[in-house]
């Protein structure tokens, strides 16, 4: 089974709007949960996690994440969108036990923002 | 200078050819990763290691094989290259926290391969 899930292989929105990019987990326990951004040639870069505490994270460059365990869901935020933001974007879960763990990527949602 | 180094950033190789992609790291983590990273499919993971004497064994291993030369060296092979291994490879690094959180990855630059 999946762990991770990104629904929408592309997200279009203008910007000055708000933007979400969606997430879904499979995981048993409590997850961690990450978010990578990839701008072109270039390698992932982090964005945000989930560990524990507050459902609602902030991270790089005004994004933020919620985290909902009835729906298992950890979708990207942002409240005012940049053409800047336009790249790739994976959200990712730490799989496993304690000494055996791995990460487990989504397929990456591709963001474009029109001026 | 970057955290996670990869070399070559491009290589083009013919099917049959032996390749070798290097990683290394100045950030001092005990844990690396191999990924691959294919259209529609996002990163998929290779080998890990969590120490020069610990490798694992990803989701695609087949057709590959690594060494951690040292706690800042991990290299992957291709024993013999087929064209569906034309990719883009990532190198990652993790940390062990010393409350046993697990921590975000640093990725490289990743390495353009092609196989003809």
């Amino acid at each position: 089974a999946q762990s991770v899930a990104q629904p929408e292989d592309q997200v279009n929105v203008a910007e000055g709007n708000p933007l979400t990019v969606k997430c879904t987990y499979s995981v048993s326990g409590n997850p961690y949960l990450f978010w990578y951004v990839q701008y072109p040639n270039r390698g992932l870069q982090f964005l945000l996690k989930y560990i524990t505490g507050d459902n609602l994270v902030k991270g790089s460059y005004g994004f933020e994440a919620e985290f909902n365990k009835s729906q298992t869901s950890f979708h990207l935020k942002k409240p005012s969108a940049l053409v800047s933001d336009s790249a790739l974007y994976f959200c990712a879960v730490r799989k496993g036990t304690s000494g055996t763990y791995k990460y487990i990527f989504g397929t990456g949602t591709r963001l474009k923002v029109l001026a | 200078d970057a955290d996670v180094t990869q070399t070559p950033r491009n290589r083009i190789t013919k099917t049959g050819k032996r390749i070798m992609l290097e990683c290394s790291q100045t950030k001092g983590h005990d844990r690396m990763y191999w990924y691959r990273q294919d259209p529609g499919l996002g990163l998929r993971l290779i080998y890990y290691s969590f120490d020069v004497k610990d490798i694992n064994k990803g989701e695609i291993s087949d057709g590959y094989s690594v060494s951690r030369q040292a706690q800042a060296k991990f290299s992957l092979s291709l024993e013999s290259a087929i064209p569906n291994q034309t990719a883009l490879y990532f190198c990652a690094t993790s940390d062990w926290g010393s409350t046993g959180t697990y921590n975000e990855q640093f990725f490289g630059p990743g390495t353009r391969l092609t196989v003809l």
